[in-house]
């Protein structure tokens, strides 16, 4: 079946550092990926999404490769704020399964 | 931009009593679903729902009961609330076709 592994956390950072939350997942066929953030108090919503190996999904500074070769989309920030402390979570979607898969989550802080 | 609300963003319910968690989207999005989000585990999903008076399984549908008897709005029941229900409820929808899930505030239920 469709499995999402992220790095486990909580990750507790400085402002202005460079972020990277692993995630790693197991899939049939080429699903889509996705991040999707949780702010404190709030649903989750979508952050970014690739659809196909090389594509590169990013928003608000964040970026994320779909490598399909290390089965990998990996998020990266070059320098973070505090309002980006929030749960983030790597998620895929397989048409087969017609369903989204999530990681556990990762819990960020950032540090003012 | 869509909306999902959900009838409550806290309850807490007694051992044994029937629960209802009501979400209602207002973007005539025809997939519906109900997550529980627990520590450590990420977004679990309960059941789904393709069209009114449809449903379908999850991967952890024990002890709940599900309703859709309007596109708009689909429910979450617990018939006989028990205290491993304690979670967060998070109910999401989706047009057809498209992965994109957009999700409610949540609910957080506290079984005593």
């Amino acid at each position: 079946g469709n499995s999402v592994t992220q790095m486990e956390g909580p990750v507790t950072l400085s402002e202005e550092a460079f972020l990277t939350i692993n995630c790693t997942y197991t899939a049939t066929g080429y699903p889509s990926l996705f991040w999707y953030v949780q702010y404190p108090g709030e649903g989750l919503q979508l952050l970014l999404k690739a659809t196909k190996a090389d594509d590169k999904g990013s928003n608000k500074g964040f970026e994320a490769t779909y490598r399909k070769e290390t089965t990998s989309f990996h998020l990266e920030k070059g320098s973070v704020q505090v309002s980006d402390s929030a749960v983030y979570f790597c998620a895929l979607y397989s048409g087969s399964a017609r369903q989204l898969t999530f990681g556990s989550g990762t819990q960020l802080t950032v540090l003012p | 931009d869509v909306k999902v609300t959900q009838s409550s963003r806290y309850l807490v319910k007694r051992t044994g009593e029937k629960v209802f968690l009501e979400c209602v989207q207002d973007m005539d999005h025809e997939n519906m679903f109900w997550y529980r989000q627990d520590p450590g585990l990420g977004l679990r999903l309960i059941y789904f729902s393709y069209d009114v008076k449809m449903k379908e399984k999850g991967d952890i549908p024990e002890g709940y009961s599900v309703s859709r008897e309007k596109k708009e709005r689909f429910s979450l029941i617990l018939e006989s609330a028990s205290t491993n229900q304690t979670s967060m409820y998070l109910c999401a929808s989706s047009l057809s076709g498209n992965p994109e899930q957009y999700f409610g505030p949540g609910t957080r239920l506290t079984v005593t």
